[in-house]
């Protein structure tokens, strides 16, 4: 069985500042998708990372796949309000449609 | 998340009744996914659905729960007899075709399942 672990569980910063989140496996993705969930709402597709080392930018939000497609980072820089929410990784094996979710870092960015 | 309507938003049972969910995927769209995210726990697959087929139920519980996804209007998932532990947040997904499923797989809003 496939598992993802997210960490940290909970995130609670003042804005303007930097963070990670981490997603982590001990088994081989390949292809791995970050999501942001807002409370009773679906989750959104933010990215999705497809080649070990990639690096995918998206304004200040920043992902990196492992090298042997095991992990995943996200990194925001100046964090905003607007960018409080559950964020949750995903990862596919052989089937695209089949995904593996962690259980996701829930951040909260104080004004 | 445009675009994939599920209803109701919330649903409230009683045990041992029944709970109908209810998916119209974005248009143009003919493959129908659905997934739960019980409390405290990642999203978990459940069924693939193409029109008229199921394609992969592995992700689904043998007893009381099926799904549908019938030539003309919305996927159905039908919990039969329900319990507590069926309590949870049932989300749709659709795509136009799997091998885009993982950049451009779009999820409804979910349903908010309570079993009281």
């Amino acid at each position: 069985t496939q598992l993802l672990e997210q960490s940290p569980q909970f995130l609670s910063i003042q804005e303007g500042e930097n963070l990670t989140v981490y997603c982590n496996s001990s088994s081989v993705f390949s292809s791995l998708q970050w999501y942001r969930q807002e409370p009773g709402e679906g989750p959104v597709l933010l990215v999705t990372v497809v080649t070990g080392g990639e690096v995918k930018k998206l304004k200040r939000l920043t992902f990196q796949f492992g090298d042997a497609r095991k992990d995943s980072s996200l990194h925001i820089t100046a964090a905003q309000p607007g960018d409080t929410g559950l964020y949750l990784c995903a990862g596919s094996g052989g089937s695209n449609y089949k995904l593996t979710f962690g259980k996701g870092t829930l951040l909260t960015v104080n004004p | 998340n445009a675009g994939v309507m599920q209803n109701p938003r919330h649903l409230v049972r009683r045990r041992g009744q029944e709970a109908r969910l209810r998916c119209s995927p974005m248009k143009g769209h003919s493959h129908v996914y659905w997934y739960r995210q019980l409390p405290e726990e990642g999203l978990k697959f459940m069924v693939y659905l193409q029109k008229e087929n199921i394609i992969d139920e592995s992700g689904m519980p043998k007893e009381r729960f099926s799904a549908e996804f019938p030539k003309e209007g919305p996927s159905i998932l039908r919990i039969q007899q329900v319990v507590r532990g069926d309590s949870a947040a049932y989300f749709c997904a659709s795509s136009r075709d799997t091998r885009i499923f993982r950049t451009e797989a779009f999820f409804g809003q979910g349903t908010r399942l309570t079993v009281v």
